[in-house]
């Protein structure tokens, strides 16, 4: 069970733009950083959002994150094909002692 | 570029045992740390824990603690994660991947594959 909490599925038409949201608490997002994983069925995560909002070297720009206290988001602009997969976030828990991912966001296409 | 390639795809008993390799390339393998994420069929990420390269020290997932046992091998640069009393719910792939950042930031950039472990009488 995890402790961040996702939607399941967000749709949406190309070329329009979806957010993601994740809820947690002040033991985990409150209190670290959040990472957006990006994962298409049958491969490996991978990095979207570091540090809340900050973009690995060779990730589209239209990807952005974002925190608020317990809460964070991604959002998707423009969106293409490609973007179809599920989407993580995660961070670490003080309480856990561990990474904890979200329970992942299904991004579908209309 | 970092590159973690992994080993072949394992097929075990319940209650038996299987230890991955996570093969590293492209970096120094003892400046960074390692960690294993493992995921059910069709279900969501779970963290397993980590090892340090350089120093050995681990720490691991409450749920995996007394099963999971990660070590690191520096003259192969190849990092393993072995799984014991193996039951029918740890089928699932196994990923092994490169944490960055400090404590409070660590992300994941770099990762393996992907091992199938599947548990099956």
């Amino acid at each position: 069970q995890s402790v961040l909490t996702q939607p399941p599925s967000v749709s949406e038409a190309p070329r329009q733009r979806v957010t993601i949201s994740c809820s947690g608490s002040s033991s985990n997002i409150g209190s670290h950083a959040v990472n957006w994983y990006q994962q298409v069925p049958g491969k490996a995560p991978k990095l979207l959002i570091y540090y809340d909002d900050l973009m690995p070297s060779g990730v589209s720009d239209r990807f952005s994150g974002s925190k608020s206290g317990t809460s964070a988001s991604l959002a998707i602009s423009g969106l293409q094909s490609e973007d179809e997969a599920d989407y993580y976030c995660a961070a670490w828990d003080d309480s856990l002692n561990a990474y904890v991912f979200g329970t992942g966001t299904k991004v579908t296409l209309l | 570029h970092g590159q973690l390639v992994q080993s072949g795809a394992e097929l075990r008993k319940p209650g038996a045992s299987v230890k991955i390799s996570c093969k590293v390339s492209g970096y120094t393998f003892s400046n960074y740390d390692m960690s294993w994420v493992r995921q059910a069929p069709g279900q969501g990420l779970e963290w397993m824990g980590w090892i340090s390269v350089s120093k050995g020290d681990t720490n691991y997932a409450q749920k995996f603690q007394g099963r999971v046992t990660m070590t690191t091998d520096t003259s192969t640069s190849t990092a393993y994660m072995e799984l014991r009393s193996l039951r029918y719910d740890d089928t699932a792939v196994y990923f092994c991947a490169r944490p960055q950042g400090g404590f409070s930031g660590i992300h994941y950039d770099f990762w393996g594959q992907g091992t199938l472990v599947t548990v099956s009488s």
